[in-house]
């Protein structure tokens, strides 16, 4: 049972190229988050995803987009990498009140 | 809205000494308050939560929170604190919109616990 997964774990992009960050869930979760952490900002959330086949915005959607492909894989794709997109992302899931976090994903955007 | 607000970014306290981390709130309603814990290189971990009933909640790693409804506060506490205590520390309290449930995390606390 491996919880909740992400890959990569490191990835440098360059400004304007686009890339997809992967997480998946084994606990058949209906919602998956995707949240990103920032020094001083605590985590705040991007996308949701309160059941397969929906997604909705969190509080910094901007410059993402995401796809529930099945109830246990939700992607954020970055279209156009921008420095200000330099963070930690975490993926997290949930059934009820608690959120289980995957270990993050160290992006830079030079 | 919800929020939590975290009013210190470190705590540096001395091992074996009682250590306490702060988090006021601010809801609509009755609060669902949650603790985790993220240590280096990992993601969050649950350590507690409180939803109703007992103002003393007991969770993981003999760590406990304090509900005060009055002083709008869930602090986080320790009676005897451990170097591997060292981590980063959010509060967070539970949102609920559009059918769906969420998070609100504060800015999280670092807490140093010195040898």
């Amino acid at each position: 049972n491996a919880g909740v997964t992400q890959t990569p774990k490191f990835q440098v992009l360059k400004t304007g190229q686009s890339m997809t960050l992967q997480c998946a869930q084994d606990m058949n979760h209906n919602s998956m988050y995707w949240y990103r952490q920032d020094p001083g900002m605590g985590l705040r959330l991007i996308y949701y995803s309160a059941s397969e086949g929906t997604t909705d915005k969190g509080e910094v959607p901007n410059g993402y987009n995401v796809s529930r492909l099945n109830k246990r894989e939700f992607s954020l794709r970055l279209e156009s990498a921008a420095p200000s997109q330099t963070s930690v992302y975490f993926c997290a899931s949930s059934e009820g009140q608690l959120q289980y976090f995957g270990p993050g994903t160290r992006l830079t955007v030079t | 809205a919800q929020s939590v607000a975290q009013p210190e970014d470190q705590v540096n306290v001395a091992e074996g000494n009682p250590l306490t981390v702060k988090c006021t709130y601010s809801v609509s309603g009755n609060p669902y308050l949650f603790w985790y814990v993220q240590y280096p290189n990992r993601g969050l971990q649950f350590l507690l939560k409180y939803i109703t009933g007992d103002n003393l909640v007991k969770g993981s790693y003999g760590f406990e929170a304090e509900f005060n409804k009055s002083q709008t506060s869930f602090h986080l506490k320790k009676p005897s604190a451990l170097v591997s205590d060292s981590a980063l520390y959010f509060c967070a309290v539970r949102d609920y919109r559009d059918s769906s449930y969420k998070l609100i995390f504060g800015s999280g606390t670092r807490l140093l616990v010195r040898p």
